[in-house]
């Protein structure tokens, strides 16, 4: 069964350090890899994704992730934290040979606190 | 153009009562997903709709759950009779057709559903 595992309820920074949230998965054949955040009291926004091609990808706000396929990884980073970057985080998976339309599966979240 | 919506954005209602949540998706989006989130836990699918069909509806929990999607545009979901266990934010996503969509789902903000 497809699964996502975020190991740390919350990870804390200071601002201007960089910051990894981290996000292992297990799927069948290759995946397709998001993050998503979500700011409070509002919906999840798409941070990146990675389907294919450069194991680094780049995504809105800064953040980057790099996926591993050899530890079945797909940590978020930031180089230089934001205050603004405090939110909880959502890694997901999909695996692409699933059929149209299929749902993503969901990690239970990372609190992401970064302190001035 | 508008994002996904939902209404209302919090319910509290007694164990026994009916709620009904709504969720407007994306204008053309087909893909119509109805996602759970308890407090400190993963977000877990419930099922999915491409337009008035339902696609999956492998995570929804028991029958006391129904969702429909009358012609394919905005969809419901109803509890009845509701139990504690219920209590959750309740998101919709949409997505656009496969070959345009590489997973990314379009949230909306979210039902909080408080069972006393």
């Amino acid at each position: 069964a497809q699964s996502v595992a975020q190991p740390e309820d919350q990870v804390n920074v200071a601002e201007g350090n960089p910051l990894t949230v981290k996000c292992t998965y297990s799927v069948s054949g290759n995946p397709y890899l998001f993050w998503y955040v979500q700011y409070p009291n509002r919906g999840l926004q798409f941070l990146l994704k990675y389907i294919t091609g450069d194991n680094l990808v780049k995504g809105s706000y800064g953040f980057e992730a790099e996926f591993n396929k050899s530890q079945t990884s797909f940590h978020l980073k930031k180089p230089s934290a934001l205050v603004s970057d405090s939110a909880l985080y959502f890694c997901a998976v999909r695996a692409l040979a699933h059929q149209a339309g299929t749902a993503l599966i969901f990690g239970k979240g990372t609190t992401l606190s970064v302190s001035s | 153009e508008a994002g996904v919506t939902q209404f209302p954005s919090h319910s509290v209602i007694e164990k026994g009562q009916t709620v009904t949540l709504r969720c407007d998706p994306i204008s053309g989006h087909d893909n119509l997903y109805w996602y759970r989130r308890v407090m400190g836990k993963e977000i877990k699918f419930l099922l999915h709709f491409v337009k008035e069909s339902k696609q999956d509806e492998s995570g929804m929990p028991n029958n006391r759950f129904l969702a429909e999607r009358t012609g394919g545009t905005y969809s419901t979901l109803k509890v009845q009779p509701a139990e504690l266990e219920d209590s959750g934010v309740y998101f919709c996503a949409s997505s656009p057709d496969w070959g345009t969509n590489t997973g990314e789902l379009f949230f909306g903000e979210g039902s909080r559903l408080t069972v006393l």
